[in-house]
């Protein structure tokens, strides 16, 4: 089992629509949790972080963490074409803290 | 500020050559990483360093060396080149966010091919 999961995609979605994106991680102890935006030939960017259970929202994008199913997802609102990118989930190494793991990607593609 | 930045943007080499990847960054982080990026395979930690001094590795450390040389720069050594070396490598530097979350920032990355 890989310690950070996340579907490849590409998960394709009409603009103005909802887009979830999910990641499952296996280290328990983990605290912090990521989602860097990665552009084709681009650096990831940080674009959102969470670390207690429930949401957390940051204009159109929103957090959600549940520690015990072990499950980080982020919802982007009003999907823009703009938003296509890859959308790495990462997540802290228990006992580590400035360790990330990261999962192989997610790519959305929103289509006007 | 230039935030991190790496040298070379891009580099070919022939399988057993050596070479030097360079990073730096402006501002004023105490832990740097170089990571290497495969398609379908994200972001693998090579070796990162908490402080100025000290060097540690991660999850694919074989292949590679690193000097952290003062608290700007970490560079990133391929004493003898193999093809499956091929990837876009990313150098990063982190800051605290807040409690315990650290946001990690990363330089262009250099694209390396090994033939």
């Amino acid at each position: 089992q890989k310690e950070v999961e996340q579907n490849s995609g590409p998960l394709s979605v009409p603009e103005g629509a909802i887009a979830s994106l999910n990641c499952t991680y296996s280290d328990r102890g983990s605290q912090s949790f990521f989602w860097y935006r990665q552009y084709s030939g681009k650096s990831p960017e940080l674009i959102m972080f969470i670390y207690s259970n429930g949401d957390k929202e940051d204009g159109r994008f929103t957090a959600q963490l549940n520690k015990a199913s072990q499950y980080v997802s982020l919802l982007i609102r009003d999907s823009q074409p703009s938003d296509s990118a890859t959308y790495l989930c990462a997540v802290n190494k228990s006992g580590g803290y400035n360790k990330l793991i990261f999962g192989a990607g997610t790519r959305l593609a929103v289509h006007p | 500020n230039a935030g991190v930045t790496q040298t070379p943007k891009f580099q070919v080499l022939k399988t057993g050559q050596s070479m030097t990847l360079q990073c730096a960054q402006d501002m004023n982080h105490n832990s740097m990483y170089w990571y290497r990026q495969d398609p379908g395979m994200g972001l693998r930690l090579i070796y990162y360093s908490a402080s100025e001094g000290t060097t540690d590795k991660g999850e694919v450390p074989n292949g590679y060396n690193v000097s952290r040389l003062n608290k700007r720069e970490f560079s990133l050594r391929l004493e003898s080149a193999a093809p499956s070396q091929t990837s876009v490598y990313f150098c990063a530097s982190s800051d605290l966010i807040t409690g315990h979350t650290y946001e990690q920032y990363f330089g262009p990355g250099t694209r390396l091919t090994v033939t």
